[in-house]
């Protein structure tokens, strides 16, 4: 079946360090990604969708200088949160589409700024 | 973004009792997903239904795109079934809505 990874599961930066997570798609490839953030109290807010051959879309208060995504190759993708604040804390999740149009998504990355 | 009503927002019941959760949609679209996340807060795909009704054990869905809508029913809820429950639609990438949160108590 289709299974999503997601490194790391948990992690905690200083005030104004960057972060780093991964999204890996196994026994399948992803044809595209979408970070999404679950903010304490909120619904999921989509950050950007990165599709293969195509420019990664960030969505309206999200940034390409502030979330840089990587996605090089089918299975793999990375997204770094650059100068992490309070604001930042949350779930992030990588939902993986397989061209299809069901999407599946990994355990997600919990971040907690201090 | 596309808009993503989902009711109710919150909802109670006693194990046994029926749950029926909707989701409303301000646009056409190329399906919808039904997810559970989980007190820790992964997601699980509970239906994925472009259309029509699907079923699986206790669940159902039933999607209608003309309308923009869809919903989920729990039969014989349990305590397991406690949780967020959300709904999304894909319009080239999903969008969610902000979740049914269920309480099942014995």
């Amino acid at each position: 079946g289709a299974l999503v990874y997601q490194y790391p599961r948990r992690t905690i930066c200083k005030s104004g360090t960057s972060m780093r997570m991964e999204c890996q798609a196994v026994g399948f490839q992803a044809t595209s990604v979408a970070w999404y953030r679950q903010s304490p109290q909120k619904t999921f807010e989509l950050i950007a969708l990165s599709t293969v051959n195509s420019a990664i879309k960030y969505e309206q208060n999200f940034t390409q200088e502030k979330f840089p995504i990587s996605h090089p190759n089918l299975s793999f993708s990375s997204m770094t949160v650059l100068n992490a604040y309070l604001e930042d804390r949350g779930l992030y999740l990588c939902g993986v589409g397989t061209g299809g149009t069901e999407v599946f998504f990994g355990k997600g990355t919990r971040l907690t700024v201090v | 973004g596309q808009q993503v009503q989902q009711s109710p927002t919150s909802l109670v019941l006693q194990e046994g009792e029926n749950a029926e959760l909707q989701c409303n949609f301000s646009t056409s679209l190329n399906s919808m997903q039904w997810f559970y996340q989980r007190p820790g807060g992964s997601l699980i795909s509970v239906f994925y239904n472009p259309s029509g009704t699907k079923q699986s054990g206790r669940l159902t869905s039933t999607t209608v795109i003309k309308e923009r809508r869809s919903s989920l029913h729990i039969s014989s809820s349990q305590i397991t079934d406690s949780g967020t429950y959300l709904c999304a639609i894909n319009y080239n990438v999903l969008y969610f809505g902000s979740g049914t949160k269920l309480t099942v108590e014995p």
